[in-house]
């Protein structure tokens, strides 16, 4: 799987954007960039996920650099139950198309960046 | 919707028993579900892939008949842990993809159980 790289940490203040980067040079061109989060002492929770455009929703933006080469997850007000670790996972679409079953859709998670949003 | 209900949330036992862990989507099915394993400040490791119906792929280093994975039917996969010694200790999560979205969708995951082993 293509790896990404994420900044260990970040902080934030309740109520301004946050901005998390993600560096994913060697993505190929069916890899989906999907984004997690988890709470403390929680699952991980599904953010949001593109290919090439940007793409909104209820919680989050997720801007992808022309080149794929890179993504940001915005976070357009922060608040205290923000905070958590936060995923940037590339999932691979053929491989999820076919591979047969066995343990196609699976996510690697890497170590993530860990989210401070101070009140 | 989309919920994924996992239990026990917290379970102490004694070393050289056997614990399950139940993962259950509640409101979809689920013909792969896929457990993970936290240890204390470290992300998520894929243990392995259970199908419904059929053997669960383990990931490598991972050994099959420690972990025992059964995944019976379109809303339920345990995984039982066996002879669990203190090493074993960790955070288990489990996660599903539903049956009746697209590949790329995204997968829901349980509020994980605590196994702590005496």
């Amino acid at each position: 799987d293509a790896k990404t790289t994420q900044p260990n940490s970040m902080e934030s203040n309740e109520e301004e954007p946050v901005h998390l980067p993600c560096n994913h040079s060697t993505i190929s061109g069916t890899d989906y960039i999907h984004w997690y989060r988890q709470l403390p002492s929680q699952g991980p929770e599904y953010v949001i996920h593109g290919l090439t455009s940007n793409v909104n929703n209820r919680m989050a933006s997720l801007a992808i650099a022309e080149d794929r080469k890179s993504s940001t997850l915005i976070l357009h007000r922060a608040t205290l139950r923000d905070a958590a670790v936060y995923y940037c996972i590339l999932r691979d679409s053929q491989n999820l198309k076919n591979a047969g079953g066995t343990s196609y859709g699976k996510l690697t998670f890497g170590q993530g960046t860990i989210l401070t949003v101070h009140p | 919707g989309a919920v994924v209900s996992q239990h026990p949330s917290r379970v102490i036992c004694k070393s050289g028993t056997s614990v399950k862990i139940e993962c259950r989507s509640l409101d979809f099915q689920a013909t792969t579900m896929f457990w993970y394993r936290q240890f204390p400040k470290q992300s998520l490791m894929l243990m392995a892939t259970s199908n419904e119906g059929s053997k669960a792929t383990y990931e490598q280093g991972v050994e099959k008949d420690k972990f025992l994975i059964n995944h019976a039917s379109l809303t339920l996969s345990t995984l039982t842990v066996t002879s669990a010694h203190p090493e074993d200790s960790s955070f288990y999560i489990c996660s599903a993809r539903n049956l009746g979205t697209s590949y790329n969708s995204p997968l829901h995951f349980g509020n994980g159980t605590r196994l702590t082993v005496t």
